[in-house]
């Protein structure tokens, strides 16, 4: 079975600070892997994905994530968040043999003006 | 294009009563799936539906639990008799192909008290 952590359950960083947030997934095969964000009353929204190809992955509002095969990871980064990003993410994975997303636990972001 | 549609947004129902969940999908998806997060835990798959068909119902916690999709248009989620430990976010998604995309809705929020 595949599961997913996210190391980083609240993080508070300044604005213009740079961001990145772990997350680890086990399965040994072909993954799809997502990150999530749903800010305050809002639905849940994909920042980007990954599927082949380039293993850096840019999204949306800025955000960026790599895959390493290696080390199972698929890490969010921004390089300058903004009092709007303050919201929960999650990452996420499907395989080619399961379609329904596998969710890490979340992190909540609150960044400080 | 409208999103995916779940209502109520929230409801509060005394234990032992029956409620049920709707979540209209973007017209066209025939993936649906369910996920439930209950407070500070991680979104749990619950089931997933090609058109009317269950594919996988392998998160579903127990048999008081029961999804339906009539004419593979919207999908229902009854919870009969419902107990405490059934309080949470349920989310709705649907997708068109299965695999890469997913679109969410903003979710029910029960509360069994």
């Amino acid at each position: 079975a595949q599961s997913v952590s996210q190391h980083n359950h609240h993080v508070i960083l300044s604005e213009a600070a740079s961001l990145e947030l772990g997350c680890n997934y086990s399965y040994g095969g072909t993954v799809n892997l997502f990150w999530y964000v749903q800010y305050p009353g809002q639905h849940l929204q994909l920042l980007l994905k990954y599927f082949s190809g380039d293993p850096l992955v840019k999204g949306i509002k800025g955000f960026e994530a790599e895959f390493i095969k290696s080390k199972f990871s698929f890490n969010l980064r921004k390089p300058s968040v903004q009092w709007s990003d303050t919201a929960e993410y999650f990452c996420a994975v499907t395989n080619t043999g399961r379609r329904a997303l596998t969710f890490g636990s979340g992190t909540r972001l609150q960044v400080q003006p | 294009e409208a999103g995916v549609t779940q209502f109520p947004s929230h409801s509060v129902i005394e234990k032992g009563q029956t409620v049920t969940l709707r979540c209209d999908p973007i017209s066209g998806h025939d993936n649906l799936y369910w996920y439930r997060r209950v407070m500070g835990k991680e979104i749990k798959f619950l089931l997933h539906f090609v058109k009317e068909s269950k594919q996988d119902e392998s998160g579903m916690p127990n048999n008081r639990f029961l999804a339906e999709r009539t004419g593979g248009t919207y999908s229902t989620l009854k919870v009969q008799p419902a107990e405490l430990e059934d309080s949470g976010v349920y989310f709705c998604a649907s997708s068109q192909d299965g695999y890469y995309g997913y679109t969410f809705g903003s979710g029910t929020r029960l509360t069994v008290v």
